[in-house]
């Protein structure tokens, strides 16, 4: 069975671009969750979607939106790049459709660099 | 605010020996904790998920305890090997939408 993907690995943009990065889950998991790891702060929680539906968001900028589709895989998109967005997103996936009591499975991640 | 705090940061041990790692958290409300590893530059990888309801996991070489009151569960892991040079990451769910709550991690390295 495949596991979470993601993709690219990584990722190069400067200052003000947009970035886009995607994620897959395993198959017939509902739930997609993105994290952000950036040096020094330890992995914060980003988005949260279910069932193609924002359920939560991170303390995080409007400049970081995303969207699931009818596949269930999940898009993130950051706007307006800044030095601070340079980190290594990661995806992860459960089957639970409310959020809780499953294992979250994660992606191998996304390292944007912003220049 | 949950908060998640991870003891020690940084840990070497000879290989072979039993170690233990720590973890705390202030809201002691969690819906469950999981411990993961990543490997430099990797995603995470899942290692034991534990119940609120429940006070240890076991997999393996690995041990996961839970003591929901007082905000703590250790990873134990038996006779370490080199392929076990890490960070291990916990992380707490606490029921709502706010996904996975980590601390920063133990940085492993097992001297072969």
């Amino acid at each position: 069975e495949a596991g979470v993907t993601q993709s690219p690995t990584h990722l190069i943009k400067t200052r003000g671009q947009q970035a886009t990065l995607r994620c897959s889950p395993i198959s017939g998991h509902t739930s997609v969750y993105w994290y952000q790891q950036a040096l020094g702060l330890g992995l914060q929680f980003l988005l949260w979607y279910d069932e193609g539906e924002e359920r939560n968001r991170g303390n995080f900028p409007p400049r970081f939106s995303g969207r699931q589709f009818p596949n269930y895989s999940s898009e993130l998109n950051v706007n307006a790049l800044e030095l601070e967005d340079s980190a290594l997103y990661l995806c992860a996936s459960s089957s639970s459709g409310d959020g809780v009591g499953e294992t979250q499975y994660f992606g191998p991640g996304t390292r944007l660099l912003v220049l | 605010k949950q908060e998640v705090t991870q003891i020690p940061a940084a840990l070497s041990v000879p290989e072979g020996e039993n170690l233990v790692l720590n973890c705390s958290f202030t809201d002691s409300a969690i819906y469950n904790l999981q411990w993961f590893r990543q490997d430099p530059g990797k995603g995470l990888t899942s290692l034991l998920l534990i119940q609120s309801s429940q006070r240890e996991q076991t997999s393996g070489r690995l041990n996961a305890s839970l003591d929901k009151s007082s905000g703590r569960s250790t990873l134990y892991i038996a006779a370490s090997q080199p392929g076990d040079s890490a960070t291990y990451l916990c992380a707490v769910h606490g029921g709502g939408a706010d996904g996975l709550t980590f601390g920063k991690g133990t940085h492993l390295i097992i001297q072969p």
